[in-house]
């Protein structure tokens, strides 16, 4: 199947700090990826639809300008975390759909002190 | 009352048990119906993927979908340890666009 990476797997920031991680799609293009997150022992939740050369969709109860999306090209999407607070703290999974399948990132793991 | 409920567990099982994981949904207009497998600390991967009512089967794994009541089954026969592991069931109106999880069930297998 189609593979999808995710960069870095796992990062530890300070309260107040911003951080990106990048979803690449690394043999088919994809102009709609979508960005889920993930708290321990719980599902995944939706948070926003990346759209290659338009804004970002965002889930309701999800601020836009905490959780920035920037999908630059048909290859990668990348997610900012902006003035990150523990509560922050997660799992955070990107994937990339087929007419008939998410192709899902392995996640990272964002720890914010 | 969440769109998709799924039992949390945990299970646990002995080797070459049948097991039996579960969802219901509220949303009718759910059409697309998937099973996916995710180990701990890994992203999700698909097991089976299913349009409208019926079955499913693909080696040990099978898949049932009833939308009159709502409710999508996966069943494991013959289940090794290596099937432990956290089961997701997902739905979604229109193929692999948006998707809905249920909150999963963690698996295990006990040799």
């Amino acid at each position: 199947g189609a593979v999808v990476s995710q960069h870095p797997s796992w990062v530890i920031c300070k309260s107040g700090t911003s951080v990106k991680i990048e979803c690449r799609s690394l043999d088919f293009q994809a102009t709609t990826m979508f960005w889920y997150r993930q708290f321990p022992k719980q599902s995944l939740m939706l948070m926003a639809t990346s759209n290659e050369g338009s804004k970002a969709t965002y889930e309701q109860g999800v601020e836009k300008d905490k959780f920035l999306i920037n999908h630059a090209s048909l290859t990668l999407s990348t997610l900012t975390v902006t003035s990150a607070h523990p509560e922050d703290s997660s799992f955070y999974i990107c994937s990339a759909p087929s007419p008939y399948e998410q192709y899902f990132g392995p996640g990272t793991r964002l720890t914010v002190t | 009352q969440k769109e998709v409920e799924q039992d949390p567990g945990p299970l646990s099982v002995p080797e070459g048990a049948i097991v039996s994981l579960n969802c219901t949904y509220s949303n009718s207009a759910f059409q697309y119906f998937m099973w996916y497998r995710q180990y701990s600390r890994k992203g999700p991967e698909l097991l089976m993927y299913t349009y409208s009512s019926g079955n499913k089967e693909d080696g040990r794994f099978t898949a049932q979908v009833d939308k009159s009541s709502k409710y999508i089954s996966l069943f494991i026969r013959d289940s090794q340890p290596s099937d432990s592991a956290t089961y997701l069931c997902a739905m979604s109106l229109q193929g692999a666009q948006k998707l809905v999880f249920g909150q999963g069930t963690r698996l295990t297998i006990n040799p």
